[in-house]
């Protein structure tokens, strides 16, 4: 019944390594998003797809790759992880008429 | 480029009471949403209210409303009978409705509800 869902949840990993977050919606929505919120509670916006299309690519490291295989699908790799990417990333949809986003339960990554 | 501010980085209210969070956003453009998301400890973001830029009404939810003043580019939250239940993080967000995707958010304001 999710409707945004985010796999892991949690994800605890040494410096160097490389994990990945999954992100599935079942609310029909085209677009889909990534956001990082830092220790501060910061939310900021990094990718966006807009049926599988690349539409918004926030100046985030070449170490970050979004994949969208499907529009219900977006997924999230993270090459030679550092102490700075530490943070909870939430996957989003945003409805095509009112707007509003609705969010995954978010995935804390700490890397040690 | 569009900014959201929300200059309460926390607040504190007595139970029962009524408690206004700020949020000022700068913007060219005409058409656009605003809302305001709860994330309580949790980590979830839930919506709490939206309001469409060309309706001059101010959005309400139950409890919860909002005061919109457009020329002043203003989009305060009022949450009225507080319960503890409100404790949360709130966070004001614009979103064209253009079709550009880009949603920002202001930096949240945390809220405390006294017993």
């Amino acid at each position: 019944d999710t409707a945004v869902s985010q796999t892991p949840k949690y994800l605890v990993t040494q410096m160097g390594n490389d994990k990945s977050i999954k992100c599935e919606q079942n609310l029909g929505h085209d677009t889909m998003y990534w956001y990082k919120q830092d220790s501060k509670k910061f939310l900021k916006i990094m990718f966006s797809y807009n049926n599988k299309e690349l539409i918004i690519n926030e100046t985030v490291p070449n170490r970050f790759s979004p994949k969208s295989p499907d529009k219900a699908h977006l997924n999230l790799h993270i090459n030679s992880l550092e102490l700075g990417d530490s943070a909870v990333y939430f996957c989003a949809s945003s409805h095509p008429n009112t707007g509003e986003l609705f969010f995954g339960e978010g995935s804390r990554l700490t890397v040690l | 480029a569009q900014t959201v501010t929300q200059s309460q980085p926390e607040m504190s209210v007595q139970e029962a009471e009524t408690v206004t969070l700020s949020c000022t956003y700068d913007t060219s453009e005409n058409n656009y949403y605003l809302f305001w998301y709860k994330q309580p400890p949790s980590r979830q973001m839930i919506l709490v209210i939206r309001q469409e830029a060309y309706k001059q009404q101010n959005a309400t939810e139950n409890r919860f409303s909002v005061n919109f003043q457009k020329a002043a580019k203003s989009f305060s939250l009022k949450i009225s009978d507080s319960q503890l239940g409100d404790t949360a993080m709130y966070f004001c967000a614009f979103a064209p409705s253009s079709g550009t995707y880009k949603y920002i958010f202001g930096t949240g304001t945390r809220l405390k509800v006294l017993a």
